[in-house]
């Protein structure tokens, strides 16, 4: 069964500081994606990004990027220059390519991201 | 283009008493469905999804179920409310075929309290 590792619960960071955000998944699949999404303190999650197992390339969208190694089976995720605004729950997920199609996404715990000005 | 919608916003229930959590989702057909619950602590854990009416997988015993009457309505309900049934549940959605690589859209949640 698959499953999501954020170790990090909490992050406190000052404001232009990037920081990192770690994330470890477990698949015995060979086909799957990742994703990360996004949590403000208003409660509604925003998707950020996915990436599938076959696509090892990073990913630079602005301050933020994605660090994707299945070597290490780890999908790290860092904010250059820190924003208040960045200050959120942060979830890492994983989803696998099952032969029905319907495979629903497991989350990790999420990591509390704050940036303090 | 694709809304959902979840309600009630936020909810204060005694223990025992019934429960019913309802979200709908407009501008798409035969959408996979899913019910996420959000605990102090232990992040988002998937408690049912239905990929078509009548089709309802539970991921975790508990005494909370799930029913699908309509395409694009989706509702959580329970019999008698426990205080471990506490927390911020969401829905969301994803095309049917695509649960695996297709991200999930979010309702706003409702955060229920159990006293």
């Amino acid at each position: 069964a698959q499953k999501v590792t954020q170790a990090q619960t909490e992050i406190s960071v000052v404001e232009k500081e990037d920081v990192t955000l770690d994330c470890v998944y477990e698949t015995r699949d060979t086909t799957y994606y990742l994703f990360w999404y996004k949590q403000p303190p208003s409660g509604e999650l925003v998707f950020l990004i996915r990436r599938n197992s076959f696509d090892e390339q990073n990913e630079i969208s602005g301050r933020y990027s994605w660090n994707f190694q299945k070597s290490t089976s780890s999908f790290n995720f860092t904010i250059t220059a820190s924003q208040v605004v960045d200050s959120a729950v942060y979830f890492c997920a994983l989803s696998e390519g099952g032969n029905s199609g319907n495979t629903p996404l497991v989350f990790g715990k999420g990591t509390r991201l704050s940036v303090i000005a | 283009s694709q809304t959902i919608h979840q309600w009630p916003a936020t909810l204060v229930q005694p223990v025992g008493s019934p429960l019913s959590l309802e979200c709908t989702v407009e501008g798409t057909s035969n959408p996979n469905l899913y019910w996420y619950r959000q605990a102090a602590g232990r992040g988002l854990q998937l408690l049912f999804y239905s990929v078509g009416i009548g089709q309802i997988s539970s991921e975790v015993p508990q005494n909370l179920s799930a029913s699908r009457p309509q395409d694009r309505q989706f509702i959580l309900s329970s019999k008698k409310l426990l205080l471990s049934d506490s927390g911020f549940y969401l829905c969301a959605w994803n095309p049917l075929g695509d649960a695996y690589n297709s991200p999930l859209h979010f309702g706003n949640g409702t955060r229920l309290t159990v006293t």
